[in-house]
């Protein structure tokens, strides 16, 4: 299995522009995380969805933010309008039910706000 | 809610045995886990412990005590690639992670 996938890797853009992150996760696992790792704020959860519902977003910062997940093999997670404050590193993780003990994280997307 | 207290750095010496604790405080807990993250890159797996006890994965071992809600992580023979942070997540339905441990190895 290639893991969990996510693109860009990388991203660059304007305050004010709207940004949109992906996630593939493995094939088969029923649970998506969506996190956020800042040197401030460290590893924070943001929202996560099991079998492609969301279960709690209470971590989401604001309204800008918004994470769907159309379909077990893809998610997203939008931020609309972007700010400097949103820079951050962003991971995705997925994990199988009954796979209690192992979260299986994406490369990451090293957002940079300007 | 939810808290994580582990120390943000700890040196050791290539060789040597280091320890790093981790308290919590959680309203739902199933289980306690550990990642390491080397710079630039993600989260990886080492190790969990959903019982009281200690848990041993070759160099690196995990413990528990649900009653004191305390957790470690014990890195023995350290190596030059251990330079990383480890981090402490507690698993309920979801994972909440520590704020991690910077561990520096020198030679």
């Amino acid at each position: 299995d290639a893991g969990v996938i996510q693109s860009p890797r990388h991203e660059v853009t304007e305050m004010g522009q709207e940004v949109t992150l992906r996630c593939k996760p493995i094939s088969g696992h029923d649970y998506l995380f969506w996190y956020r790792q800042t040197m401030m704020r460290g590893l924070e959860l943001l929202i996560y969805f099991n079998n492609n519902v969301p279960i709690d977003d209470s971590g989401m910062p604001e309204d800008r933010f918004s994470a769907k997940m159309p379909n077990a093999s893809f998610s997203t997670l939008k931020i609309q309008p972007s700010e400097p404050r949103d820079s951050a590193v962003y991971f995705c993780a997925s994990r199988p039910t009954g796979g209690t003990d192992t979260q299986y994280f994406g490369p990451g997307t090293r957002l940079t706000v300007l | 809610g939810q808290s994580l207290e582990q120390p943000s750095e700890v040196t050791a010496v290539e060789g040597a045995i280091v320890q790093i604790n981790c308290t919590y405080q959680t309203s739902g807990f199933y289980g306690l886990s550990w990642y390491q993250q080397h710079d630039g890159g993600a989260p990886t797996f080492l190790s969990y412990n959903g019982l009281d006890g200690l848990e041993e994965t070759g160099r690196f071992s995990s413990f528990l005590s649900r009653s004191d809600s305390y957790g470690y992580l014990l890195l023995q023979e350290l190596q030059m690639k251990d330079s990383a942070s480890y981090f402490c997540a507690v698993l309920n339905n979801d994972m909440r992670f520590g704020a991690g441990t910077r561990l520096t190895v020198k030679p």
